[in-house]
């Protein structure tokens, strides 16, 4: 089945230690999608990428960065860490269009 | 004032009742509408996409888009204790940036 495959589920940093979060699609769709959810709250979107066009929204944290290296797989890197960033993370694709919107089931990270 | 408002509960209903979720918008722009169900620690999980005013059924559940008064609503039919999570509202325009905006979700606890 055609999907959105993020790992690792669970990761546990420390505070100020650096760390990677994976995505990677088998829908061959342009569009990817890093969204923040923090406890009880609505989905945030930190950054998208068109392609390799790269699209940070205004108020993500310079600590947060992204790498796309090809259609299929995509990165969020968090440079360090602080405890507010506990949360879980979502990627998420879909088409040019915003069509076939797809979520992967997320990676929750707990920083300490 | 937030974009997209929703009320966060929890509701907790008991087995078999029907179901009622809310979301109202403030940006006639938005054109796209879904819900997405969210077990606890999962990645949301498309349950209907409209994007026209009036009623659009999926089985047990009824979305219903009221453009004129920026209010949308999923009614849950015979619900089931299965049904117990996280309903997430979901709006996207039809031009620029794509990405969704969400509600804060509504948690809903059915009883056995």
């Amino acid at each position: 089945d055609a999907m959105v495959i993020q790992n690792p589920r669970y990761q546990v940093t420390q505070f100020g230690k650096p760390v990677t979060l994976s995505c990677s699609q088998t829908l061959n769709h342009n569009v990817m999608y890093w969204y923040q959810q923090k406890s009880s709250q609505a989905p945030k979107l930190l950054f998208h990428y068109y392609d390799k066009d790269f699209n940070n929204e205004a108020d993500t944290p310079d600590n947060f960065q992204s790498r796309r290296p090809n259609t299929s797989f995509c990165f969020l890197d968090i440079r360090s860490p602080g405890l507010g960033d506990t949360a879980m993370y979502l990627c998420a694709t879909s088409g040019y269009q915003g069509d076939g919107y797809t979520f992967g089931s997320g990676t929750r990270l707990t920083v300490v | 004032q937030k974009e997209v408002e929703q009320d966060p509960g929890p509701l907790s209903v008991p087995e078999g009742a029907i179901v009622s979720l809310n979301c109202t918008y403030s940006n006639s722009a938005f054109q796209y509408f879904m819900w997405y169900r969210q077990y606890s620690r999962k990645g949301p999980e498309l349950l209907m996409y409209t994007y026209s005013s009036g009623n659009k059924e999926d089985g047990r559940f009824t979305a219903q888009v009221d453009k004129s008064s920026k209010y949308i609503s999923l009614f849950i039919r015979d619900s089931q204790p299965s049904d117990s999570a996280t309903y997430l509202c979901a709006i996207q325009t039809n031009t620029g940036r794509r990405a969704l905006t969400f509600g804060s979700g509504t948690r809903l606890q059915v009883q056995p």
